[in-house]
């Protein structure tokens, strides 16, 4: 298993609906979990950190960790064109042989007008 | 957030050439990162800039290869040695640790383009 899974899409919604973005891990031991977003032919940019089970809010978006399942997940709600880009989930873990972090590959997102 | 700023931002480089990557930080931050990004692919880890030492590589990289050098807090640089079409990728900086940011997060700079002819 990889250590970082995400469904590469691409993943179509309409203008105004909740796209739903997924990610599982392997367990390595104490997380930390993150969302990051990329347009096309840009670096990624930090969406959302997550560190403990349930829900995370910050305006139309809302990340979902469930440590038990060993998934996370993103919401964004009243889904915008402009939200249309690939979505990178990332793993940090501390082990015994120190940090690691890792990065899913990526979820396109495109939402419809 | 802070600014990480990279030079060059693009490049076209013949083959067997060098080129070095330079990235700085605005703010002091414990760990720096080098990142490849082959187009359509995500992220890959090429190694950690460690300051006044020699880089930590992942699986796959080598120093001969991917000479990193961290001189201090804010700033490193990536050399890209003996280039092939292959390199032909985006090289991205990241920082973590940024004085006022969880120590948790990275943050990114805009990348460097290079292709290799």
């Amino acid at each position: 298993q990889k250590e970082v899974e995400q469904n590469s899409g691409p993943l179509s919604v309409p203008e105004g609906a909740i796209a739903s973005l997924n990610c599982t891990y392997s367990d390595r031991g104490s997380q930390s979990f993150f969302w990051y977003r990329q347009y096309s032919g840009k670096s990624p940019e930090l969406i959302m950190s997550i560190y403990s089970n349930g829900d995370k809010e910050d305006g139309r978006f809302t990340a979902q960790l469930n440590k038990a399942s060993q998934y996370v997940s993103l919401l964004i709600r009243d889904s915008q064109p402009s939200d249309s880009a690939t979505y990178l989930c990332a793993v940090r873990w501390v082990t015994r042989d120190g940090n690691q972090f890792y990065f899913g590959t990526g979820t396109s997102l495109t939402v419809i007008p | 957030s802070a600014v990480i700023s990279q030079k060059p931002s693009r490049d076209i480089c013949q083959r067997g050439t060098s080129l070095t990557i330079q990235c700085q930080v605005d703010s002091q931050v414990t760990m720096m990162f080098w990142y490849r990004q082959q187009p359509g692919q995500s992220l890959t880890l090429i190694a950690t800039a460690n300051q006044g030492s020699e880089a930590t590589y992942e699986s796959g990289f080598v120093i001969d290869k991917f000479p990193i050098s961290r001189p201090n807090l804010t700033f490193s640089t990536l050399t890209v040695s003996n280039m092939s079409p292959e390199d032909s990728s985006i090289y991205l900086c990241s920082g973590k640790g940024l004085a006022g940011t969880s120590t948790d997060t990275q943050y990114f700079g805009p990348g460097t383009r290079l292709t290799v002819l």
